[in-house]
């Protein structure tokens, strides 16, 4: 079972809807990490938040908004998806904050599709 | 800027057989090395990790790999695979322990 928790596991939105994709760890990480993977890649870093502030933004779209409310949580915020921002959703964590060099710990992400 | 190369795009060994997924990073100090694994449908899952000492690392699963400075590799073995290891392993680093850097990864097919 992986320590971080992501919910839901999988959604299905039109390019008009607002939903919030959520993550969850409670090893006491300091550092949370949202990716975007699309089929048969690598996961490409989205946002970094290193002692609940927002650290590195990867120049996302504004349709993608992060929220980190406390240590333990990470939502990202979703409006006026495209259809090309169809893919698994991955967060993470890591012990220290960003830049400490420790691995990072995945959750199974959310499957999100746009019609 | 720092990179990581996984050569092998796909891979199919025997299970029982012996394996060896090769990664090659370019950061000039010394990196932070990571494999991941992740199956369908799956995050990834950490199989082991390398900072420094000694540079034979051993990690979950029955897997290992080594650091070989003068190569600039971080190649990743298993003596005798198993079905269930057929998934999709990715070779990371944070060469400037800022940012987590994947290779394309390598997609581990196995026969019976």
């Amino acid at each position: 079972d992986t320590e971080v928790t992501q919910t839901p596991k999988h959604l299905v939105m039109g390019m008009t809807n607002k939903k919030s994709l959520k993550c969850e760890q409670h090893m006491g990480h300091r550092a949370m990490y949202w990716y975007k993977q699309k089929a048969k890649k690598p996961p490409e870093l989205m946002f970094v938040y290193s002692y609940e502030k927002l650290s590195i933004n990867e120049s996302v779209p504004s349709r993608f908004s992060p929220e980190c409310p406390n240590s333990s949580l990470l939502n990202l915020h979703l409006h006026a998806l495209q259809p090309e921002d169809s893919a698994l959703y991955l967060c993470a964590s890591s012990q220290g904050g960003q830049g400490s060099g420790q691995p990072q710990h995945f959750g199974d992400g959310t499957r999100l599709s746009i019609l | 800027a720092q990179s990581v190369t996984q050569p092998d795009i796909h891979i199919t060994v025997s299970e029982g057989a012996s394996l060896e997924l090769r990664c090659n990073y370019s950061y000039g100090a010394t990196p932070y090395l990571f494999w991941y694994v992740q199956s369908p449908g799956q995050g990834l899952q950490l199989l082991l990790k390398y900072f420094s000492g000694d540079t034979l690392v051993q990690g979950i699963k029955g897997f290992e790999a080594e650091f070989k400075r003068s190569q600039s590799s971080f190649n990743l073995r298993k003596p005798s695979v198993h079905w269930s290891d057929a998934a999709e392993y990715f070779c990371a680093d944070t060469g400037t322990a800022s940012k987590l850097t994947f290779g394309t990864g390598t997609r581990l097919q196995v026969t019976l």
